[in-house]
């Protein structure tokens, strides 16, 4: 059963315009989420996260949105720029016991920013 | 700052031949380590981590293994590879506690043939 789940496997967005990137998830312990970005052989680059107790989160052209009565958050990117170009994987946080909090990702959606 | 490290970058086995793929992270201590295993196309999948020196939680049976000799050292190894093991291994690191943001290293790309 898959816990995150990102919707859309690509995406393609026109350079200067809002990408926007969506996921879904069906654990309600889900407590902090995250997003990344990966490029191809490379190791994914964190981006930006969000507690559950909040409902948005800015750093600079990222913006996280969580509606938590949804079970769902949106990454938007504006502008976005074709170095953007990537695969974004959502992940969510739970407590899995004995000091550990483990990542569940979703399968990542590849944005393709078009100049 | 913290760094995390992963060698080889590339691998090249033959079917039945021993796998030992280690990872490093510097500028932390006590991190709670993690191996991942992203299959062409797909999303990560955790295979094991760790939240101190000998203590290894695997999370998918199968014939990989993992070791945690040093604080800053995960080891993942293999005795005899399969063709499904193939695939593009990540190792992770996170602090002991919230909040609990996981940084990857550059990557392992194993090919099994």
């Amino acid at each position: 059963d898959q816990q995150v789940k990102q919707n859309s496997p690509s995406l393609s967005v026109q350079e200067g315009r809002i990408s926007i990137l969506n996921c879904d998830y069906t654990n309600s312990m889900f407590d902090y989420f995250l997003w990344y970005k990966k490029y191809p052989a490379e190791g994914p680059t964190f981006l930006i996260s969000i507690s559950s107790i909040k409902d948005k989160n800015e750093d600079g052209r990222f913006t996280v949105f969580l509606n938590k009565s949804a079970k769902h958050l949106s990454l938007h990117i504006v502008p976005s720029q074709p170095g953007d170009s990537a695969v974004y994987f959502c992940a969510a946080s739970a407590y899995s016991g004995a000091g550990s909090y483990q990542l569940t990702f979703g399968k990542g959606t590849k944005l393709s920013v078009i100049p | 700052s913290q760094t995390i490290h992963q060698w080889p970058a590339t691998l090249v086995q033959p079917v039945g031949s021993p796998l030992s793929l280690e990872c490093t992270v510097e500028g932390t201590s006590n991190p709670n380590l993690y191996w991942y295993r992203q299959a062409a196309g797909r999303g990560l999948q955790l295979l094991f981590y760790s939240v101190g020196i000998g203590q290894i939680s695997s999370e998918v049976p199968q014939n990989l293994s993992a070791s945690r000799p040093q604080d800053r050292q995960f080891i993942l190894s293999s005795k005899k590879l399969l063709l499904s093991d193939s695939g593009f291994y990540l190792c992770a690191w996170s602090a002991g506690a919230p909040p609990v943001t996981q940084y990857f290293g550059p990557g392992t790309r194993l090919l099994v043939l």
